[in-house]
């Protein structure tokens, strides 16, 4: 079945740590996206990316860092300059940026120890 | 003024129940709306997409598109416990832009 796959579901951070959120689409999209998804705040967009070494910044880029060496994968990392970042995150890929829906993920929570 | 606004809820309807979710826009270049499903702990799915105004029926969900109004529905008929979710609209307009999400609208449908 393709479809996206996001890991850990769970995720713990202590405080000045970096972490790593995985997020693999066997759908053969070319284009991915980051979302972080507060209570009461809808989707946000963190980053995506058309291509596979291109990237965007989206609203909440500051305290995030993104590659994209391949096409099925796009990581993000959440650094220690990210001063909240206890959240829901959400990974979606798309055919294409331009007029597509985006299929997403099953996300990872993210909180501080 | 936000991009779009969506009314939070939370709504809760009988089951069998007509349910009708709406959101509004404010950027006249939208053309390309659609519609998610998101259960607690999980991503959205993608319920419906539309292009332009006009209506888009599937199964006992429909999409309406009013631009002259800059308002997007759905319904959903005879609505069932299973349909208890969060409520996503979300729209771009024509080119390389991103989605723009409304908040969503949590929905509970009681048996």
């Amino acid at each position: 079945d393709g479809g996206i796959t996001q890991s850990p579901k769970y995720l713990f951070r202590k405080e000045g740590q970096n972490v790593t959120l995985s997020c693999e689409q066997n759908l053969n999209h070319d284009a991915m996206y980051w979302y972080r998804q507060d209570p009461g705040q809808g989707l946000r967009l963190i980053y995506y990316s058309q291509i596979v070494n291109d990237f965007q910044k989206g609203d909440i880029a500051e305290g995030y860092s993104v590659s994209r060496e391949k096409k099925e994968s796009f990581p993000l990392t959440v650094t220690s300059a990210q001063k909240n970042p206890t959240a829901f995150y959400l990974c979606a890929s798309s055919t294409s940026t331009v007029n597509q829906p985006q299929h997403f993920g099953d996300g990872t929570r993210l909180s501080i120890l | 003024q936000k991009e779009v606004e969506q009314d939070p809820g939370p709504l809760s309807v009988p089951e069998g129940a007509i349910v009708s979710l709406n959101c509004t826009y404010s950027n006249s270049a939208f053309q390309y709306f659609m519609w998610y499903r998101q259960y607690s702990r999980k991503g959205p799915e993608l319920l419906m997409y539309t292009y332009s105004s006009g209506n888009k029926e599937d199964g006992r969900f429909t999409a309406q598109v009013d631009k002259s109004s800059k308002y997007i529905s759905l319904f959903i008929r005879d609505s069932q416990p299973s349909d208890s979710a969060t409520y996503l609209c979300a729209m771009t307009r024509s080119g390389n832009t991103p989605l723009v999400f409304g908040k969503g609208t949590r929905l509970s449908v009681i048996a």
